[in-house]
């Protein structure tokens, strides 16, 4: 299996502009995760989807940031508009539900609001 | 009470020596305790991971030691090499908590020649 793949890989983008974050889980995986990471707050998890529902959103930081999984093999994390405090690294996640507590992660997607 | 507490925050250790990471929660719910091993660039990565019902797990120079009473687990990396330098993360998830996570905040290792 390829692993989870996310895109873009870096994202340079100014201050007002509209961020689409992608994630492609493992396959047979039925739960998805999105983390935000930065230095300052460390590694928090924003949303996180149990066969393609969300299930807690509790740390989306605000109204700007939303999320969907259409299916099964494909989920977004959208963010607009972006401000310059959403510089962070975005990883997805995910895992199988027989297995609670091994997550496997994404290269992640670096981002930059100018 | 869903925190865990990790420390330290930063860690050098010499070639050969031993690193000791601690962890300490609250929620006794929590009944799986996973560590990530991230390096620079990269995503997390699960390293190793222990339920209550043992006190230790060993997989090569990692050993988990967990101490259900005190609620504290830590990780010891024994003969500490270079490219051992990470960041690690403990982290802990209850039975039927959905496979989400708690992480620690993390602990930057640096392992010198």
């Amino acid at each position: 299996d390829a692993g989870v793949i996310q895109s873009p890989r870096h994202e340079v983008t100014e201050m007002g502009q509209e961020v689409t974050l992608r994630c492609k889980p493992i396959s047979g995986h039925d739960y998805l995760f999105w983390y935000r990471q930065t230095m300052m707050r460390g590694l928090e998890l924003l949303i996180y989807f149990n066969n393609n529902v969300p299930i807690d959103d509790s740390g989306m930081p605000e109204d700007r940031f939303s999320a969907k999984m259409p299916n099964a093999s494909f989920s977004t994390l959208k963010i607009q508009p972006s401000e310059p405090r959403d510089s962070a690294v975005y990883f997805c996640a995910s895992s199988f539900g027989g297995s609670p507590g091994e997550q496997y992660f994404g290269p992640g997607t670096r981002l930059t609001v100018t | 009470q869903q925190q865990v507490k990790q420390s330290p925050q930063s860690l050098i250790v010499q070639k050969g020596g031993i690193s000791i990471i601690n962890c300490a929660y609250e929620n006794t719910a929590f009944d799986y305790f996973p560590w990530y091993q991230q390096f620079p660039g990269k995503g997390p990565a699960l390293l190793i991971a222990i339920r209550p019902d043992v006190s230790e797990k060993k997989e090569g120079r990692f050993t988990i030691s967990f101490n259900k009473s005190a609620k504290q687990f830590s990780l010891h990396i024994m003969d500490s090499q270079p490219g051992d330098s990470a960041t690690y993360f403990c982290a802990a998830t209850p039975g039927g908590g959905g496979n989400k996570l708690t992480f620690g905040t993390g602990t930057q290792l640096k392992v010198e020649l």
